[in-house]
């Protein structure tokens, strides 16, 4: 199975802020990576796919980038809509879908 | 737009099945080239895959949880279903469906809460 982790596992940023958020893979997965904002009691929403496009609807304040192993999820200016966990999923194994173990952004 | 919205009973006995259905609406699930699959989140804790479902009947689960899963398509109620057999308190968590569309999980459900307790 391909494994999924994330850094940092817990952030506090402010109002403004440049946020980037990790994922890696344990091996290749090209460009097969997602990225979802999941709020308190609501479901995942999907934010990117295919490592850099960005989802219809979503602010152009959010982008990703990476390829292979390693990629990232940046925030340009933290709003106050934006503090959520964040999950990256491989798509990469069409057999074994995985997603990282998500990154809880903060309000410090 | 399309919707998605989980049923089904919110507390199951230890070694029982549960079962869930999703109904899609304001679109088809006959659509070509769109899978629609079932995750689930344990309290606190992160996502996991579970399975997808093709229109057509196709198929293929978490190999980890293969054993104990059925996904079924109902075309003519535009509704796929989910059974977990053997569930053991492992299996409490909130359940999601979502449309899988080449790669990725976009929409979701709200999510229906599962809790195995005797």
């Amino acid at each position: 199975d391909i494994q999924m982790t994330q850094s940092p596992s817990s952030l506090s940023a402010s109002v403004g802020d440049r946020v980037t958020i990790t994922c890696r893979a344990s091996q290749s997965i090209s460009s097969h990576l997602n990225w979802y904002q999941q709020k308190p009691g609501k479901a995942p929403k999907l934010l990117i796919y295919a490592a850099s496009s960005l989802q219809s609807g979503v602010p152009s304040r959010f982008s990703g980038r990476g390829s292979g192993t390693d990629f990232t999820l940046t925030i340009s200016t933290l709003q106050p809509e934006d503090f959520a966990t964040y999950y990256c999923q491989q798509s990469y194994s069409t057999l074994m879908y995985t997603f990282g173990p998500g990154t809880k952004l903060q309000i410090k | 737009q399309l919707q998605l919205q989980e049923s089904g009973p919110g507390l199951v006995k230890p070694s029982e099945t549960l079962s869930l259905t999703c109904t899609v609406s304001g679109g088809s699930i006959s659509t070509a080239n769109y899978y629609w699959g079932w995750i689930r989140q344990p309290p606190g804790k992160g996502l996991e895959w579970i399975g997808n479902i093709y229109y057509s009947g196709g198929t293929y689960y978490n190999p980890s949880l293969k054993s104990r899963v059925t996904i079924s398509v109902d075309t003519s109620k535009n509704q796929f279903s989910l059974k977990l057999s053997s569930v053991t308190a492992a299996d409490t968590a909130v359940y999601y469906c979502a449309r899988h569309k080449m790669a990725w999980f976009d929409p979701w459900g709200q999510g229906t809460l599962v809790t195995v307790s005797s």
